[in-house]
């Protein structure tokens, strides 16, 4: 298996565009999970889907953040429009969490953002 | 809500010193685990806790989980210098989504 995968790796953009991150999961995982990883605020979740559904979209910043998960092997997080704020580390990470204390998470190689 | 800290947020030591990092939560965990983040890269899993005081060893790592399981540890023995990089814990409360701690950064000094 190839592991979670994301794209792009790197992502410079400037102020006010639209920025789209992508993932595919692990194949058979039941959990998706979309993390902002910064050195101020360390790794903190954003939103995470359970076979495919949204459950808690709480760590979303606000509104300018958006995330899909159309299928079961693909998620998209949306920045519109960018801040320089935004920039950060985006990992998406799954999991095959079939008993009810869960296990481990999978992390993508994560998307570097830089907004200008 | 649920908070993970983590202590200290960054060590260094010598090559063959001890090192340890601590993870305290606010509230009873279900489990913890930890995972490990080199430089440049991506958190990889190392462990998961379940029981009240549980210990378990993978080498010369060795995590604890409290007694009152609201807290955890990872000792590494003998460091080397491919054990660098960021040790995460993250608690679970009940079938809550992980909440991750800071992390520890470890240099090793050859």
């Amino acid at each position: 298996d190839a592991g979670v995968i994301q794209s792009p790796r790197h992502e410079v953009t400037e102020m006010g565009q639209e920025v789209t991150l992508r993932c595919k999961p692990i194949s058979g995982h039941d959990y998706l999970f979309w993390y902002r990883q910064t050195m101020m605020r360390g790794l903190e979740l954003l939103i995470y889907f359970n076979n495919n559904v949204p459950i808690d979209d709480s760590g979303m910043p606000e509104d300018r953040f958006s995330a899909k998960m159309p299928n079961a092997s693909f998620s998209t997080l949306k920045i519109q429009p960018s801040e320089p704020r935004d920039s950060a580390v985006y990992f998406c990470a799954s999991s095959f969490q079939g008993t009810l204390m869960g296990s481990e998470q999978f992390f993508g190689p994560g998307t570097r953002l830089t907004v200008l | 809500g649920q908070q993970v800290m983590q202590i200290p947020q960054y060590q260094h030591v010598q090559e063959g010193e001890d090192f340890t990092t601590y993870c305290n939560s606010s509230t009873t965990l279900s489990n913890i685990q930890w995972y490990k983040q080199r430089p440049g890269g991506h958190p990889v899993f190392l462990i998961q806790l379940v029981k009240s005081g549980e210990v378990k060893k993978q080498k010369r790592l060795t995590f604890q989980f409290g007694e009152a399981k609201k807290n955890s540890s990872l000792h590494i023995t003998a460091t080397q210098t491919t054990d660098v990089g960021t040790y995460f814990c993250a608690g679970r409360e009940g079938n809550t989504p992980l909440v991750f701690g800071k992390g520890t950064r470890l240099s090793v000094i050859a």
